[in-house]
């Protein structure tokens, strides 16, 4: 039963226009969701979070949303750009015991120059 | 500040094996998370251990077990080795001060092949 789920394994954008990620979850008790992108042969490395008492979060050319009533998270890269082409990983976490993250499958970005 | 490093990079073993894989946590961090990728999944939560005790274990069985050093390093280790055990092992660490997420940084995994 995933918790967590990206149902797009892959996306293509061209240089400069947005790329826009989808990741959808089930699990109510989550309250802090993160975005990780990855590089092959390279750990998954940090992009932005948002918890759940906020509905947007911008850092740079990367946005988060948050729409908890229909448990639904975006990521929105604008512009797109080359080096931005890896693995993405939505992940999520409850505030109870580890904080152990959950995460998606991945969506694939592609950004074509 | 070193990062979190992981070793072996890439290891082979066959089935029936026990496996031992290390990571070194980031300088000033308590906590470590161990996950296992399969090919085409996301990260799935094996444990972690805080102050060199276990602080959550996600849905393994027991012959994967872990031990964290007062040094923070760790250790995951793996007793009975299955085809299915085959994965990219990645450690996480982080600073837990009690209360709040607190962001995990990945090592880059290590690479695990069983024949």
């Amino acid at each position: 039963d995933q918790q967590v789920k990206q149902n797009s394994p892959s996306l293509s954008v061209q240089e400069g226009r947005i790329s826009i990620l989808n990741c959808d979850y089930t699990n109510s008790m989550f309250d802090y969701f993160l975005w990780y992108k990855k590089y092959p042969a390279e750990g998954p490395t940090f992009l932005i979070s948002i918890s759940s008492i906020k509905d947007k979060n911008e850092d740079g050319r990367f946005t988060v949303f948050l729409n908890k009533s229909a448990k639904h998270l975006s990521l929105h890269i604008v512009p797109s750009q080359p080096g931005d082409s890896a693995v993405y990983f939505c992940a999520a976490s409850a505030s109870t015991g580890s904080y152990q993250l959950t995460f998606g499958k991945g969506t694939k970005l592609s950004v074509i120059p | 500040e070193t990062g979190v490093t992981q070793s072996p990079t890439h290891l082979i073993k066959t089935r029936g094996q026990q496996v031992t894989l290390r990571c070194s946590s980031q300088s000033g961090h308590n906590t470590v998370s161990w996950y296992q990728q399969a090919l085409g999944q996301g990260p799935q939560f094996i444990f972690q251990y805080y102050r060199e005790e276990e602080n959550g274990r996600g849905n393994f069985p027991p012959r994967f077990s872990g031990l964290q050093f007062p040094n923070y390093s760790s250790e995951l280790n793996v007793n009975a080795l299955e085809l299915d055990d085959s994965a990219l092992y990645l450690c996480a660490s982080s600073f837990s001060s009690g209360g709040a997420y607190n962001e995990q940084f990945f090592g880059p995994g290590t690479r695990l092949t069983v024949l």
